[in-house]
């Protein structure tokens, strides 16, 4: 069984520039939530999706969004970038509202 | 706000030995305390959760106790092995969602 997919695993992007991530969740599974990973920060919430809709949003500006597909794929875009965006930014899928995620290996987001 | 404070940031055990990793919370409202595993260059992946309901599960050489009235939970790694050097998140969730409040992380180096 194929886990979680992220692409792209690395990109860099200048200061307000936006960017696109997409993740492909594990077969079945019908959540997918985001995660910055920042070593000052660690891991912070972005958001959920369940069945296309939002269900939980972290603390993150507007800059920051995200959509779910039918077929559950999930994008996030990150419109206007920050230096301080740089991150690793880590989708999770799960089958339900469980609790147990499972991570993908993360896009890594250089911002210059 | 930091809700899930985790102790000590790094730690060397020998191998053989036990490693105790320590977390607290501050929301009476979290009900499921998982905790994930993460290697260089990977996403965290699932090791152990456990529900307040009960003080203690084990799975193989990992061991979660939990101290509902002290609003704290630790995970012992029995037996450490070389494989075992990663960094290891505390977290926990209200509802057993998938909005997880990550603490902020242990390093842990298992020396042969």
């Amino acid at each position: 069984k194929a886990g979680v997919t992220q692409t792209p695993r690395y990109l860099i992007k200048t200061r307000g520039q936006q960017v696109t991530l997409s993740c492909s969740p594990i077969s079945g599974h019908r959540s997918v939530s985001w995660y910055q990973q920042t070593p000052g920060q660690g891991l912070q919430f972005l958001f959920e999706y369940f069945s296309e809709t939002q269900r939980n949003k972290g603390n993150f500006p507007g800059r920051f969004s995200g959509r779910q597909f039918s077929n559950s794929r999930s994008e996030m875009n990150v419109s206007t970038l920050e230096l301080g965006d740089s991150a690793l930014y880590l989708c999770a899928s799960s089958l339900g509202v469980t609790g147990e995620l499972f991570f993908g290996e993360g896009s890594r987001l250089t911002v210059l | 706000q930091q809700q899930v404070k985790q102790s000590p940031q790094s730690l060397i055990v020998q191998k053989g030995g036990i490693s105790i990793i320590n977390c607290a919370y501050e929301n009476t409202a979290f009900d499921y305390f998982p905790w994930y595993q993460q290697f260089p260059g990977k996403g965290p992946a699932l090791l152990i959760a456990i529900r307040p309901d009960v003080s203690e599960k084990k799975e193989g050489r990992f061991t979660i106790s939990f101290n509902k009235s002290a609003k704290q939970f630790s995970l012992h790694i029995m037996d450490s092995q070389p494989g075992d050097s990663a960094t290891y998140f505390c977290a926990a969730s209200r509802a057993a969602g998938n909005k997880l409040t990550f603490g902020g992380g242990t390093r842990v180096l298992v020396k042969p």
